[in-house]
Parts: structure tokens; C-alpha cells; sequence
């Protein structure tokens, strides 16, 4: 069974670009949440999603956006990005229908702004 | 104060020690994990427990819902362990959001 797959895995961005990431979930799972991960701040949740619907929604601006497809693969995109939005962008995929429910994880898109 | 807190927040020890990694939280959840995140940024789930105590190989995980404390274990520790250790949890009050501590970074010495 294919893991969760990320792509890209690393990119480069300058100041004002936007940025779009791709995940692709465990089949059948229908769960896919996103993560950004930093040095300084940790893990930190951006939201989820399932069966195309935003079930959960982290504190970030609305820079940040996602969607999910008919399929379960899921987008996140960065509009006007910023400096700060250099990270590490994980999603994971669950198959529980819950909120609650055994995470696994892509390798992550590390994101470079310059 | 973090809704989850971990301790230690590095850990160094020799090869073959038994290993403790603790984690408190103060919000009321359904369920708590263990994560392991390796050099490089791939993230592993452990364990996902709700009550009592499970084991895998070496690993064991066990949690006071009471106490609202959870520990990870490793016996007979290997430097294939070394890894930061995170620990999360699904809180009741957030929608069953996941709450992250800051990880334990663990390294095993030959």
C-alpha cells in the first residue's frame, strides 16, 4: 500500500510569490490534515480536511488556503508569501471518520522564501 | 503554559538504557499520541492510546487519564532510536484538534 505522498519536496520561492503543495493521502483514507513545522515554533496546525469539506481550521491568515478533490488528494496554497513562511509543510492521512484517528504522515514539502 | 507539555526536552543517554519520555497535558481529550520524527522530517505515529497501555517491540506507551499523564518507554535503547519524540493530543475543547507538545529530542550513544 503506497505511503502518504508530498510533492513537491523542496522549493524555492521569493517574497510575494504564491505557492501551491499537493498531497496525496493512504487509499481510502479520507482524512488529510496539514502541519507547518519551523525551528522555532514547532508543529503548528493548519487544517483538515474530509470528504472535500474543511472540518478544521488552524490560526493562520488567510494567505493559507487548501481544498480537497473528490479522490481525497488535497492542495494548500501560500499567497504573498513571506519570509517567515519558510518551513517544513506535512499532511497526513487518516482513516478514521472521526476527528480522532491514527495519523500517517507524508515526508513533507520544505519551503524556502528568499 | 502549553496545553501539552513534554519533559525531558533533551534527552542524551548510552546504548541499552531504558529510556522515559514524559508528557502532561491540561485539556480534556480523547485520545493521545506518540510521534517520532527522524533527522530529515519524515514523522512515524507510534502508538495512539485512549486509556491503559500498549506495547510494540520495544516501545511501550501508557497513560492516567485521571492524572492527565502520558510516558514512553524504550527498553534496551539503540542509536537507531535517536529521534525527537513527540507527543499530541485530541483535545475535546478544540474540535478534536490536534495539540502539539514540543517534542523530546532523544540521542542514543554507541
Amino acid at each position: 500500500k503506497a505511503g502518504v505522498t508530498q510533492t513537491p519536496r523542496y522549493l524555492i520561492k521569493t517574497r510575494g510569490q504564491q505557492v501551491t503543495l499537493s498531497c496525496s493521502p493512504i487509499s481510502g483514507h479520507r482524512s488529510v490534515s496539514w502541519y507547518q513545522q519551523t525551528p522555532g515554533q514547532g508543529l503548528q496546525f493548519l487544517f483538515e480536511y474530509f470528504s472535500e469539506t474543511q472540518r478544521n481550521k488552524g490560526n493562520f491568515p488567510g494567505r493559507f488556503s487548501g481544498r480537497q478533490f473528490s479522490n481525497s488528494r488535497s492542495e494548500m496554497n501560500v499567497s504573498t508569501l513571506e519570509l517567515g513562511d519558510s518551513a517544513l509543510y506535512l499532511c497526513a492521512s487518516s482513516f478514521s471518520t472521526e476527528n480522532t484517528g491514527e495519523l500517517f504522515f507524508g515526508e513533507g514539502s520544505r519551503l524556502t522564501v528568499l | 503554559k502549553n496545553e501539552v507539555e513534554q519533559s525531558p526536552q533533551n534527552l542524551t543517554a548510552q546504548e541499552g538504557e531504558f529510556i522515559t519520555i514524559n508528557c502532561s497535558y491540561s485539556v480534556g481529550i480523547s485520545a493521545l499520541h506518540w510521534l517520532q520524527q527522524h533527522p530529515g522530517g519524515g514523522i512515524v505515529s507510534l502508538f495512539m492510546l485512549s486509556s491503559g497501555k500498549k506495547k510494540h517491540g520495544r516501545l511501550i506507551a501508557t497513560i492516567n487519564i485521571q492524572e492527565k499523564h502520558s510516558s514512553l518507554h524504550i527498553t534496551a535503547s539503540h542509536p537507531r532510536d535517536s529521534a525527537v519524540y513527540i507527543c499530541a493530543v485530541n483535545g475535546m475543547d478544540s474540535n478534536y484538534q490536534l495539540i502539539w507538545g514540543a517534542g523530546t529530542k532523544l540521542i542514543i550513544k554507541p
